[in-house]
């Protein structure tokens, strides 16, 4: 069964340090998202991103964070300077379709620690 | 603006028993709803969702819901509860206008007791 892939599976950073997250969805998946699980809380929104650019983005988005799709199969997630808050478990998922009844796919999830 | 509360955020069962997940959402506009289940180590995986139609609806590994829009609520419910079925559980909505955006609660992890 096609699953959407990330690597890697755990990261560990020194604050300050640049990371990238990297995916790779489904193969016939239009949509593309990012969305991260802080230890004990929610799982939030950061951005959606289709036909190579970002099509919606959460307030937690800002200017450290950035997304890419560099070839035709991975998604990646930079940071560019990362802080302590920033550790987290970063989940991608896909989407076959436009509609958003549309089931997502998530990855296993890349866990970042930043020291 | 969407959101969704889970009650309680640890919730023990009998294996055998009935589990019953609570989930209840906000939204201005009809919404779709989704209950999710992570499983330890893995990724978030579909159990069921809400589109339009029956409001009850059925998922994989013997879970169904019922949309009840006069109570805003979308619970999760299974007959009798198995070891296997000890995981996270997310309920999630979408909103028809509101792009591509799931919003999620906050998670109830369901332990099973032999």
């Amino acid at each position: 069964e096609p699953e959407v892939t990330q690597t890697p599976s755990h990261q560990v950073t020194q604050m300050g340090q640049e990371v990238i997250l990297r995916c790779v969805p489904i193969s016939n998946h239009l949509y593309f998202y990012w969305y991260r699980q802080i230890l004990g809380q929610k799982v939030e929104f950061l951005v959606s991103f289709y036909n190579n650019e970002i099509s919606e983005k959460s307030e937690i988005f800002d200017d450290q964070f950035s997304v890419e799709r560099p070839d035709g199969s991975n998604f990646t997630l930079k940071i560019r300077s990362t802080k302590l808050e920033d550790s987290a478990m970063y989940f991608c998922a896909s989407r076959e379709i436009a509609a958003n009844t549309g089931e997502l796919f998530f990855g296993e999830g890349s866990r970042l620690t930043v020291l | 603006a969407q959101s969704v509360t889970q009650l309680g955020s640890h919730v023990s069962v009998s294996e055998g028993a009935l589990v019953l997940l609570r989930c209840n959402y906000s939204s201005s506009v009809p919404p779709y709803l989704f209950w999710y289940v992570q499983y330890p180590n893995q990724g978030l995986q579909l159990l069921l969702k809400y589109t339009t139609g029956a409001t009850l609806v059925k998922g994989i590994n013997g879970f169904e819901a019922e949309f009840k829009k006069s109570e805003t609520s979308f619970h999760l419910t299974k007959p009798s509860a198995h070891m296997s079925d000890a995981a996270e559980y997310f309920c999630a909505v979408s909103e028809w206008n509101a792009g591509n955006m799931l919003t999620f609660g906050g998670g109830t992890r369901l332990m099973v007791k032999p």
